[in-house]
């Protein structure tokens, strides 16, 4: 059974950046078809794909989010990471980890509710 | 931009009842939708993948299915633990997701 489990800070200022980093266990990060996402979900609002990565380092991000994305893995130590810089109250949200497979997201971590504050 | 909306907004319904949710497609999306179901204060969950096929462990009062750009998810029978907010998702534009805004099934 794949598990995730995401850790990091749970205040960041603004204008920093947030930094955030998934452990997968009971599977490989380098899983055939697998990418590995970020979404994310504003307190009381819906889903939003935040970013993927894959473990050869490809990855991809929302478009909406300008750019400030950096997603990267260590396969060494099974994890993948996220850091999204320049942060403001609108970035405040539940942060996701999420295994995908044939893009459909089929595990996903217990989340980490992120607030940006000064 | 592929936009998925979902109808109703919110389903009032009562243990052992049907509930009918809908998701429209502004495009055509093939069979690529899935749905999760959300518990508060709990990750979404992966329910059905590829319109109709039910995800590992997921009981059979789930079912999925399609009619060209409009999918439904119906649960029969609900069971207390049903109640919850679900969600489709469109894989087909990947890399970008896409999901929809959610409906929420509540206890009449």
């Amino acid at each position: 059974q794949v598990q995730l489990q995401e850790s990091g800070p749970r205040l960041v200022k603004p204008s920093e950046t947030l930094s955030l980093t998934c452990t997968v266990s009971g599977g490989s990060i380098g899983c055939d078809y697998c990418y590995w996402a970020w979404i994310r979900q504003p307190p009381g609002k819906g889903l939003e794909w935040v970013g993927y990565v894959s473990d050869d380092g490809s990855a991809d991000q929302n478009p909406s989010l300008n750019r400030r994305v950096t997603l990267s893995t260590d396969t060494s130590k099974n994890q993948f990471s996220l850091k999204l810089s320049s942060v403001t109250a609108a970035d405040t949200a539940m942060y996701y980890c999420a295994r995908v497979k044939w893009q459909v997201l089929d595990y996903w971590g217990q989340g980490k509710l992120v607030t940006v504050s000064s | 931009e592929i936009v998925l909306t979902q109808s109703p907004a919110t389903l009032s319904l009562s243990p052992g009842e049907r509930a009918t949710l809908s998701c429209r497609a502004s495009q055509s999306v093939s069979s690529f939708l899935a749905w999760y179901q959300q518990k508060p204060g709990q990750a979404p969950r992966l329910l059905i993948y590829d319109a109709s096929n039910r995800a590992t462990g997921i009981p059979p009062r789930f079912s999925g299915s399609a009619s060209g750009t409009d999918f439904t998810l119906t649960i029969s029978n609900l069971e207390p633990e049903d109640f919850a907010v679900y969600y489709c998702q469109h894989r087909g534009n990947w890399p970008s997701l896409t999901f929809g805004g959610g409906t929420k099934v509540e206890i009449k």
